[in-house]
């Protein structure tokens, strides 16, 4: 079976850096993605690690470690718009090609 | 470029009926993916389709079902509507590297 953890609710000062965890716990992996979603929103594409270490992208940052199940996002110089959940999805290599959600992290970034 | 699109963007069913949603790719992705998310979860996998053939199902009663078009676009069929399916439906193509982009899903409401 698969389970994704991720903390329920996270709080972050404006201009601050926060991390997300996330751990995983899969038959199979290959590989590991983060999304955001706005209230009411679909899901957008953040990042994708398959191979260990940190991949950046301007303010965010995603790093995985596959021995340990384990990946982070990380925001820095937060903004009010960053305010969102943040899931954590990997895909078993089974050829076809799902995603396993987490339930998500809601971020509530304040002033 | 248009991203994902879905239709209807909303929608109001009872119990008992049927519903059928429908999804655009990208221009290019031959694989679209439906997804189910239900407030405060994370989506939930239900189907993968490429080249028109089904490559993947996820945990969801016959109920459930799918196609996909020559043109790559895909329908999902919902028979016998529960209280229970209401719920954001999405949809997702993917990309060279594998990473999925969501359209703006069909929000299901089964009264």
């Amino acid at each position: 079976g698969q389970n994704i953890d991720q903390p329920t609710e996270m709080t972050a000062t404006e201009g601050a850096i926060v991390q997300i965890n996330c751990t995983y716990q899969t038959s199979g992996f290959n590989g590991l993605f983060w999304y955001q979603q706005h209230a009411g929103e679909a899901p957008t594409f953040l990042s994708y690690n398959v191979l260990d270490g940190l991949e950046e992208k301007g303010r965010f940052s995603s790093f995985l470690s596959r021995s340990k199940g384990y990946s982070y996002l990380l925001l820095k110089e937060l903004q009010m718009k960053d305010s969102a959940s943040y899931l954590c999805a990997v895909r078993e290599d089974r050829g076809a090609n799902n995603l396993f959600f987490g339930t998500g992290t809601r971020l509530t970034v304040i002033p | 470029d248009a991203g994902v699109t879905q239709s209807p963007t909303h929608l109001i069913k009872t119990r008992g009926q049927h519903v059928t949603l429908r999804c655009s790719p990208i221009s290019g992705h031959k694989s679209v993916s439906w997804y189910q998310q239900v407030l405060g979860q994370g989506p939930q996998f239900i189907f993968q389709y490429y080249e028109k053939e089904e490559r993947g199902r996820g945990n969801f009663p016959d109920r459930f079902s799918a196609r996909q078009f020559p043109n790559y676009s895909s329908e999902l069929n919902v028979n016998a509507l529960l209280l229970g399916d209401s719920a954001l439906y999405l949809c997702a193509s993917t990309g060279q590297n594998n990473e999925q982009f969501f359209g703006p899903g069909t929000r299901l409401t089964v009264l």
